[in-house]
């Protein structure tokens, strides 16, 4: 079985300051790895994934997160926060190809990020 | 190059009905999941369709249930309506061999 801890339900940071969410995960299987951003009352919009290629996944809105088989983790990371940048976050992973949940996505609880002025 | 479109955008339904709720495919995409985002939780896989048939299943009941149709548009249905299935239903499609899912914007479904 697969799942995903999201450490810190809320973060909250200075416009400028370096955005830091911590994503675990647990999976018995080698995994995809996501990250989501959810806008109040929106769907979910991708915002990188590992797919088994580089370690460190660059996305979109400057945002990027490193593959750290070790420590199981996958946090998402961003030098420098905008206002803009306040939202939902969610972490997921699933299994690749082949495996039996290949396809289906399991989230974490989500980390609300906070910007101030 | 529409995304993937759900209908109705908020639903009102009481204790005991049922509903049926609706998702068209992203272009070029033949996979559609359902899932189900309670207020402050992340979203919960329900199930998968591909070819029309029901491929995965995550743990929900037999009230709820779905279709794929020929267009790969899909319907999610839920009967007997319980106030714990008030939500956010999300649909997702894909590719069949790539694993990234691009989500609608939701139905949300108040149970009264």
């Amino acid at each position: 079985a697969q799942s995903v801890t999201q450490l810190g339900s809320h973060v909250s940071v200075s416009e400028g300051a370096l955005v830091l969410l911590r994503c675990n995960y647990s999976s018995s299987v080698p995994p995809y790895l996501f990250w989501y951003v959810q806008y109040p009352n929106q769907g979910l919009q991708l915002l990188l994934k590992y797919t088994s290629a580089a370690t460190l996944v660059k996305g979109i809105n400057g945002f990027e997160a490193e593959f750290k088989k070790s420590e199981t983790s996958f946090h998402l990371t961003k030098p420098s926060a905008h206002m803009s940048d306040a939202a939902e976050y969610f972490c997921a992973v699933s299994e690749r190809g082949g495996g039996t949940s290949y396809g289906k996505l399991t989230f974490g609880q989500g980390t609300i990020l906070t910007v101030h002025p | 190059d529409a995304g993937v479109t759900q209908s109705p955008t908020h639903l009102i339904k009481t204790r005991g009905q049922q509903v049926t709720l609706r998702c068209s495919p992203k272009s070029g995409h033949d996979t559609v999941s359902w899932y189900q985002q309670a207020l402050g939780q992340g979203p919960q896989f329900i199930f998968q369709y591909y070819e029309e048939e029901e491929r995965q299943r995550g743990n929900f009941p037999d009230r709820f249930s779905g279709h794929q149709f020929p267009n790969y548009s899909s319907e999610l249905n839920v009967n007997a309506l319980l106030l714990g299935d008030s939500a956010l239903y999300l649909c997702a499609s894909s590719r069949t061999v790539y694993n990234e899912q691009f989500f609608g914007p939701g139905t949300r479904l108040t149970v009264l």
